[in-house]
């Protein structure tokens, strides 16, 4: 069974860089898309941006010029790095895989198995 | 302001059926899989539902999935107390190329 674990600060000042890692276990990094969404206190879910085992990326536009994921796969993990945080960054963050299901058609991305998330608080 | 769109709120009585919906646009819901996400307070989300009308081992069958067009909608039939929870719809956009979620939806077992 997959397991993913996010660690990393739970406290980050305002304008500082927020870093997290998603360290997966019971599985290989490899072959799969590798996510990051967070969910802001009472808010909803947001897609922060994912990384294929071989380094490419796509991010959400609107924490494009802010956000940087990077993958290791000799350790089995992925980390992000939010910049410049504010108050608006407050979050619980996942890490999450995304799976590729292919019909007779077309393939589809979807997220299988979620860490259990970590609470981040920017406050000075 | 979440990309697809669902009401904040909905309840029932124990034992009544309830539907949550879900409504998107072409590049997301009309042109991809919908899954349906339980989040109790406090831990992750849950997968409930998958590629529209799929359950997980595991999941009851008062749980069920559907879509049409840009569109789609959880029912919960024979409402019990544990359902409450908030809801989450998701699917893949394809002018986002990222996933995308709806709101959420507190539901409330009167």
């Amino acid at each position: 069974q997959v397991q993913l674990q996010e660690s990393g600060p739970g406290l980050v000042k305002p304008s500082e860089t927020l870093s997290l890692t998603c360290t997966v276990s019971g599985g290989s990094i490899s072959s799969y898309y590798w996510s990051w969404i967070r969910q802001p206190p009472g808010k909803g879910l947001e897609w922060i941006g994912y990384i294929y085992y071989s380094g490419s990326t796509n991010y959400n536009p609107s924490l494009k010029s802010r956000v940087t994921i990077s993958v290791d796969t000799s350790k089995n993990q992925f980390s992000l790095k939010l910049s410049s945080v504010t108050a608006a960054d407050t979050a619980v963050y996942y890490c999450a895989r995304e799976g590729v299901y292919c019909s007779s058609t077309s393939c589809y991305r979807e997220v299988d198995y979620w860490g259990q998330g970590t609470l981040v608080t920017v406050s000075s | 302001q979440s990309v697809l769109t669902q009401p904040p709120s909905a309840s029932g009585t124990p034992g009544q059926r309830v539907t949550i919906s879900c409504s998107g646009s072409s590049s997301n819901i009309g042109s991809n899989y919908v899954y349906w996400y339980q989040q109790l307070p406090g831990t992750a989300p849950k997968l409930l539902i998958y590629r529209n009308n799929q359950r997980p081992s595991g999941v009851p069958d008062r749980f069920s999935g559907s879509k049409s067009g840009t569109s789609a909608s959880l029912a919960i039939s024979g409402l019990r107390s544990e359902d409450e929870a908030d809801y989450y719809c998701a699917a893949w956009d394809d002018s986002l190329s990222g996933q995308v979620f709806g709101g959420g939806t507190k539901l409330t077992v009167l």
